[in-house]
């Protein structure tokens, strides 16, 4: 089955302590990002990465670092989680850079307390 | 910059009607536009996906139309049912191969009543 997973699900944490969100897709997609959602922003792109080796900076990228070493995978890492990042992350995936037929993850709920 | 308005922002109809919701976008470059449906807990799942040069797409229940020159987009669901209780959201990617992500609009909550 085609799909994109994030974990985790849920994730409590405190400011400051460092953290990861995984996501991995199984269908070979060149093209990967992030995007954060948040009641009356709605989503906005925080990385994009186009293959392996490429990545780089979305609309809201402040506080957020990724790596794309692998072409399955596509980590979220959060040096130093402030509450402003408290929000509703999505990883997406698409077959190219065009994003024709994109699939998102099932989301992680971020809260920094 | 590219900006995505849905409308309306929350609609509540009788089960069996059929409904239009509205998406505009202010940059006519695209590349292409979808129909998201999100629901409470969980991902986006892709409804439809025109192309810039389509002017509709049909699955089902649902219709969407692109109007590019005007920046305008409709998602048309028949006879609804209480399972499309969901919220819709439009998405637009831009032209150019560029790799920016897609611009989303805040999406239409919808709800169905039995």
């Amino acid at each position: 089955e085609a799909q994109v997973t994030q974990n985790p699900r849920y994730l409590i944490t405190v400011t400051g302590k460092k953290l990861t969100v995984t996501c991995s897709q199984n269908m070979n997609h060149e093209y990967m990002s992030w995007y954060r959602q948040d009641p009356g922003l709605g989503l906005r792109q925080i990385y994009y990465s186009m293959n392996v080796e490429v990545t780089d900076k979305g609309d809201v990228p402040e506080g957020y670092k990724v790596s794309r070493k692998e072409k399955r995978n596509f980590p979220l890492i959060l040096e130093s989680p402030s509450p402003n990042q408290t929000s509703l992350y999505f990883c997406a995936s698409s077959l190219d850079v065009r994003q024709t037929g994109q699939y998102f993850g099932p989301g992680t709920r971020l809260t920094v307390t | 910059k590219q900006e995505v308005t849905q409308i309306p922002a929350a609609l509540s109809v009788p089960e069996g009607e059929n409904l239009v919701l509205n998406c505009s976008f202010t940059d006519s470059a695209i590349y292409n536009l979808q129909w998201f449906r999100q629901d409470p807990g969980k991902g986006l799942t892709s409804l439809l996906l025109i192309q810039s040069s389509q002017r509709e797409q049909t699955s089902g229940r649902l219709n969407a139309s692109l109007d590019k020159s005007s920046g305008r987009s409709t998602l048309y669901i028949a006879a609804s049912q209480p399972g499309d209780s969901a919220t819709y959201l439009c998405a637009v990617a831009p032209r150019g191969g560029g790799a920016d992500g897609l611009t989303f609009g805040k999406g239409t909550h919808l709800i169905i009543q039995p």
